[in-house]
């Protein structure tokens, strides 16, 4: 069975500071992960994705995110927070036939 | 290249009464998706389309929702009777091939339409 764990449901940055959204998962397999970016009243945005290629994965918007296989972890980070980045993210986990399996999601608040 | 398109955007009913939600997703892609997104949680899949044909239905509740894609390009999702506990965002995604055992592909969601029941 695959699941996703969200560690922070809120994390509060100031802009210029690097941002940390935690994410663990579980897969009865080598799983293909992703995370997803939704701001209010928008549809989900695809930030970056890992289908089992290289373990540090980069995305847009300057974020990226590295697989760590024996700890269970996709972290996604970005070295400088902007306003633009407050929205809510998603950790997701696939399954063999592409069916998605979604954490709760992380809030994040970027202070001026 | 357009986007998953939804409608409508907004729909308020009272609980009981019938609704529908239609998706026109991106152009040549064979997978769609619905998914119910309650506040304050990620978006759960409720039923899975490869073409016209339906993959995964296993959590739809049948006794009140229904879903068809006609032709293999749009789908429509229905509720009826709708419970106050159907209150929620219901998004429509599509990909461009299921994936396979070993890769995933990623999907593309629409805006999502927001309903309330009363």
């Amino acid at each position: 069975a695959q699941s996703v764990t969200q560690l922070d449901s809120h994390v509060s940055v100031s802009e210029g500071t690097p941002v940390l959204l935690r994410c663990n998962y579980s897969s009865s397999y080598s799983p293909s992960l992703f995370w997803y970016v939704q701001h209010p009243n928008k549809g989900l945005q695809l930030l970056l994705k890992y289908t089992s290629a290289a373990t540090l994965v980069k995305g847009i918007n300057g974020f990226e995110a590295e697989f760590k296989k024996s700890e269970t972890s996709f972290h996604l980070t970005k070295p400088s927070a902007h306003m633009s980045d407050a929205a809510e993210y998603f950790c997701v986990v696939s399954s063999a036939g592409n069916q998605f399996y979604f954490g709760t999601g992380t809030s994040l608040t970027v202070i001026p | 290249e357009a986007g998953v398109a939804q409608s409508p955007r907004y729909k308020i009913i009272e609980k009981r009464q019938s609704v529908a939600f239609w998706c026109n997703p991106i152009s040549g892609h064979a997978t769609l998706y619905w998914y119910q997104q309650i506040l304050g949680q990620g978006p759960k899949l409720l039923i899975q389309f490869q073409n016209n044909g339906v993959v995964d239905d296993s959590q739809l509740p049948k006794d009140r929702f229904s879903a068809e894609r006609l032709k293999g390009v749009d789908s429509t999702l229905k509720i009826q009777p709708a419970k106050l506990e159907d209150s929620a965002v219901y998004l429509c995604a599509s990909s461009l091939v299921p994936g396979g055992a070993f890769y995933s592909y990623e999907q593309y969601f629409g805006p999502g339409t927001r309903l309330t029941v009363t």
